[in-house]
């Protein structure tokens, strides 16, 4: 069974830091992996997605890199806002009997950035 | 477009009560998904379907059924309710299993 781990649980760091947040997944056979953000009492929104093809993805400040090798997924966050203050989850998409099945999340990192 | 839609967005129930949360999407999107969000748990997959008439069993699908009669709509019914169901459930849809999923707002339901 996949399992999917987020460390550290919570994060604070002063505006204007470079930050990286990671994830790891026990299961090298991963179809693909997101990033997803969540405010507090609301739904989420997907950041990156990296299929397992690709090492890395970009969005303006953020990049996603993967390595499925190692079973590590790393979130780098630049020039870190206040605005970026919120729960980032991973989530890794499993490959099983030749397809792809449905997501499986980790806790979140609880991210706060201080003016 | 509205995206993904839950409704109700908060709902207290008694023990043993049954009840549906409402999931739709706007997007045409084959892909639908029931999770439930508990502190320190993440989030956890109820049901999901890869389209209309075709449904599966996630990670805990214990105590809920779903049904997925057109491709917008995706219930999900609390047969008798239980204090341990008390979460916020997140409805989501993708355009297959290997793309970006996108989110509802969520409902939080209180079990008493």
């Amino acid at each position: 069974k996949q399992e999917v781990t987020q460390i550290p649980a919570a994060l604070s760091v002063p505006e204007g830091e470079n930050l990286v947040l990671n994830c790891s997944f026990t299961d090298s056979a991963i179809y693909n992996l997101q990033w997803f953000r969540q405010d507090p009492g609301k739904g989420l929104t997907s950041l990156l997605l990296i299929q397992s093809s690709q090492r890395e993805q970009t969005s303006g400040r953020l990049n996603a890199s993967l390595d499925k090798s190692s079973g590590r997924s790393t979130l780098y966050i630049a020039a870190s806002q206040p605005g970026d203050s919120a729960t980032y989850l991973c989530a890794g998409v499993l490959i099983s009997s030749g397809s792809a099945r449905q997501l499986t999340f980790g806790s979140g990192t609880q991210l706060t950035v201080l003016p | 477009n509205a995206g993904v839609t839950q409704t109700p967005k908060f709902q207290v129930l008694k023990t043993g009560q049954s009840m549906t949360l409402q999931c739709a999407q706007d997007m045409n999107h084959e892909y639908m998904s029931w999770y439930r969000q508990d502190p320190g748990m993440g989030l956890r997959l109820i049901h999901y379907s890869v389209g209309a008439g075709i449904t599966d069993q996630g990670e805990v699908p214990n105590g809920y059924n779903v049904s997925r009669s057109t491709t917008e709509d995706f219930p999900l019914r609390l047969l008798s309710a239980a204090p341990s169901q008390t979460s916020v459930y997140f409805c989501a849809s993708q355009r297959w299993a290997g793309e970006t999923q996108y989110f509802g707002p969520g409902t939080r339901l209180l079990v008493l």
